[in-house]
């Protein structure tokens, strides 16, 4: 089972931030916290992964809680083309360190 | 475009039958992973392959099998075909043999329906 939570679905409106919530309150202190993201069928694609430092790449930011049991992606400015499926992930060693993917977060940008 | 290719992209075929899909890592790459996803569910880890050996099985059926060759690229083999097989086969690669610990990059899938 995965180990994280996340809410089924959002909405943004395009150009606003858009900011993806995600609870691992199991997590422990050498697992890291990956986002990936599926645009309709496609491959999943990599956003950003973070150990315990807010971490920002041209894609995303990512916020983790000091207790590291929750954290939060944020895209800065929304466009339609972000809209896909938000995967929060925390690979761990029960699951011999796999990608183990839960349902994700639907995000729709709208106009 | 994440570097990783898999052939052929569709695939349909009868109940009974045998496939093969196949998947060429991004280069220097030296894991590859098979995930299978069903409609409207999350991906769900088949095996992974680390330079030739494999390190890790998942939720893989018997009928089911992959092996990567000297090359790195890796092929599996989808045997005795059943209804309930449809579905996207997504295959990724990363650096190394640690998937926990290091990105993987998706390639564009292969749809399989089993007819």
């Amino acid at each position: 089972d995965a180990k994280t939570t996340q809410p089924p679905s959002m909405d943004c409106a395009e150009g606003r931030a858009a900011n993806l919530p995600c609870n691992h309150s199991t997590i422990s202190g050498n697992e890291y916290v990956y986002w990936y993201r599926q645009i309709h069928s496609q491959g999943p694609q990599y956003i950003i992964h973070g150990l315990k430092n807010n971490e920002t790449n041209e894609m995303a930011s990512l916020i983790i809680t000091e207790d590291r049991k929750s954290s939060t992606l944020i895209l800065p400015h929304a466009t339609l083309r972000d809209t896909a499926v938000y995967y929060c992930i925390v690979p761990g060693e029960d699951s011999n360190y796999q990608l183990i993917w839960g349902a994700g977060t639907k995000l729709i940008i709208k106009p | 475009d994440s570097g990783v290719t898999q052939t052929p992209k569709h695939l349909i075929t009868a109940t009974g039958q045998r496939v093969t899909l196949r998947c060429s890592p991004r280069s220097g790459d030296l894991s590859v992973y098979w995930y299978q996803q069903s409609l409207d569910q999350g991906l769900q880890f088949l095996i992974q392959y680390y330079n030739g050996e494999e390190r890790a099985k998942g939720n893989i059926l018997e009928r089911f099998s992959a092996q990567q060759f000297p090359d790195l690229h890796s092929e599996l083999n989808l045997s005795s075909l059943e209804l309930g097989d449809s579905a996207l086969y997504f295959c990724a690669s990363s650096v190394g043999g640690r998937a926990g610990r290091e990105t993987q990059y998706f390639g564009p899938g292969t749809r399989l329906l089993v007819l």
